[in-house]
C-alpha cells in the first residue's frame, strides 16, 4: 500500500461546480499535510497548508480527518482556471521527507 | 533569481550518456529535494540535503544516481549511463529550513533518453 494514496480522476466537472478530492495517508503519525496544485508541464505551487482545524482560504477548504487518516479539499463554485492536478503531500513521521500522492486531475468545462 | 532555478530545461541523451543536471534554490533556504516525476505519477523523492550534508538518499534509484551540493547552495544531481527508464521530469524543491515546511519547486528537467 503507498504511503498516500489519491483517486487520479479525472473529475469532470461544469463551471460553479463543487467538487472535493480526498487523499489517504497509511503513517498515522503524519505530521503535516498540504495540497498543491500543478499545471500541465509545470511544476508543482503550494495551494494551501492544512490544519488541525480545517482552513478556508476563498473558494477553496481544506480539512484533515486524523481519526479516518485523510485529508479533502473542496472547491467551491469552480472556475476553468481551476483546471489543474492536485496533489496532496503528507510528512510521514519518521524520516519526515514529504510525501506526494500522485494527483487528482480536474477538468471543469463551460 | 528569486525563484529555484534548474537547468537545462530540455535534455536529450542517448542511452549510456552520462548527464548532469542543475538546481539553484532560493537564496538562504537550507533544505533542498530532488524528486522524479514520471508522466501522470506524482513526484517521487530521490534525496535529501540539508546545507551540503545528504541525510536521505534513500530514493535514489541505483547507483547509477548522485547528488551532491557542496557548499550547501547548488545542487548537481548526475545520472550515469542513463537508460530509457531514467525518462521523467527531475524536479528540485527547496524550503528555508525544515522538513515541514512548504516547498518551493523550480520548473525541472525533463530528460529523454532514446
Amino acid at each position: 500500500r503507498k504511503e498516500v494514496e489519491q483517486d487520479p480522476g479525472p473529475f469532470n466537472v461544469p463551471e460553479g461546480a463543487t467538487v472535493a478530492f480526498n487523499c489517504t495517508y497509511s503513517n498515522s503519525a503524519s505530521q503535516s499535510f498540504f495540497w498543491y496544485r500543478q499545471d500541465c508541464r509545470k511544476e508543482p505551487k503550494l495551494l494551501m497548508s492544512v490544519y488541525s482545524s480545517g482552513n478556508e482560504d476563498g473558494r477553496f477548504t481544506a480539512q484533515l480527518n486524523r481519526a479516518s487518516q485523510y485529508i479533502s479539499l473542496l472547491i467551491r463554485d469552480s472556475k476553468l482556471s481551476d483546471s489543474a492536478t492536485y496533489l496532496c503531500v503528507v510528512n510521514p513521521g519518521g524520516s519526515y521527507i514529504p510525501t506526494f500522492g500522485r494527483g487528482t486531475s480536474l477538468i471543469v468545462h463551460p | 533569481g528569486a525563484g529555484v532555478s534548474q537547468s537545462p530545461r530540455y535534455k536529450v541523451a542517448k542511452r549510456g550518456q552520462d548527464v548532469a543536471l542543475r538546481c539553484d534554490p532560493i537564496s538562504g533556504h537550507v533544505s533542498l529535494f530532488w524528486y522524479q516525476q514520471a508522466l501522470g505519477q506524482g513526484p517521487e523523492f530521490l534525496t535529501y540535503f540539508q546545507n551540503e550534508a545528504q541525510l536521505d538518499k534513500s530514493g535514489l534509484p541505483s547507483d547509477r544516481f548522485f547528488a551532491e551540493r557542496p557548499e550547501g547552495s547548488v545542487s548537481t544531481l548526475k545520472i550515469q549511463r542513463t537508460q530509457q527508464e531514467d525518462s521523467a521530469v527531475y524536479l528540485c524543491a527547496s524550503s528555508l529550513i525544515g522538513l515541514n515546511e512548504k516547498l518551493f519547486f523550480g520548473s525541472g528537467t525533463q530528460l529523454s533518453v532514446l
